[in-house]
């Protein structure tokens, strides 16, 4: 079974140019999330989709964030027009839509991250 | 505020030794607690999780530990392996919920020869 892949692994853009992130979930998984690392600080959450349906967008930083999962499937995260602060590794993970018998969470998992540099 | 925090950036442990990786929370909302491991270039990869009805929870040689008075837990690799090396990121999240997870700021572990 192919993991959570993400495109690019890299971008490097300078401030004020826009880029577009890719992540395409474990097939069947309808739970897609969205966080980020900034350099040796925490993973912090950015947003939840359930299938096309954005679940939690609470932790997207300002409106020049924008996240799209048309269809339920593969998820695209837009940064327009970039920062230098928006610099940092994007992480998706993906995980199974309700709970599998007797489990009380089910694992998140992630791709590879895609490293974002704003000049 | 961060609400899961690692306080140690770094650990450097001999192979064979217990390596002893610790996480405070914060807030009492959390009931599901997670370990992720992360190489160099790659996404965090899961590693043991344990509920906050449990105290210890054990997988081979990884076992957590949840004191949840002191709102604390730890995670001990014994014995410590060369590939054991990562940064390791201690999570927390809500169970029986598709909620995101918190996740604190990582503990690099050294394990030397």
């Amino acid at each position: 079974e192919a993991g959570v892949t993400q495109f690019p692994s890299h971008s490097v853009i300078e401030k004020g140019q826009t880029v577009t992130l890719r992540c395409d979930p474990i097939s069947g998984h309808d739970n897609l999330y969205w966080y980020r690392r900034v350099m040796g600080k925490e993973i912090k959450f950015l947003l939840h989709f359930v299938k096309e349906s954005k679940q939690d967008e609470s932790g997207m930083p300002n409106n020049r964030f924008l996240a799209e999962r048309t269809g339920g499937t593969y998820s695209t995260l837009k940064v327009q027009p970039a920062e230098l602060e928006d610099s940092g590794v994007y992480f998706c993970a993906s995980s199974h839509f309700g709970l599998a018998g007797g489990s009380t969470y089910n694992e998140q998992f992630f791709g590879p991250g895609t490293r974002l540099t704003v000049l | 505020d961060q609400q899961v925090k690692q306080n140690s950036p770094s650990l450097s442990v001999q192979e064979g030794r217990i390596s002893i990786l610790n996480c405070d929370y914060t807030n009492s909302m959390f009931d599901y607690f997670l370990w992720y491991k992360k190489y160099p270039a790659e996404g965090p990869t899961f590693l043991i999780s344990i509920s906050s009805i449990k105290d210890k929870n054990e997988d081979g040689r990884f076992t957590v530990f949840l004191n949840k008075s002191a709102k604390h837990l730890s995670l001990h690799i014994v014995p410590s392996q060369p590939g054991d090396s990562a940064v390791y990121f201690c999570a927390a999240t809500l169970s029986g919920t598709a909620s995101k997870l918190t996740f604190g700021t990582g503990t690099r572990l050294q394990v030397t020869l």
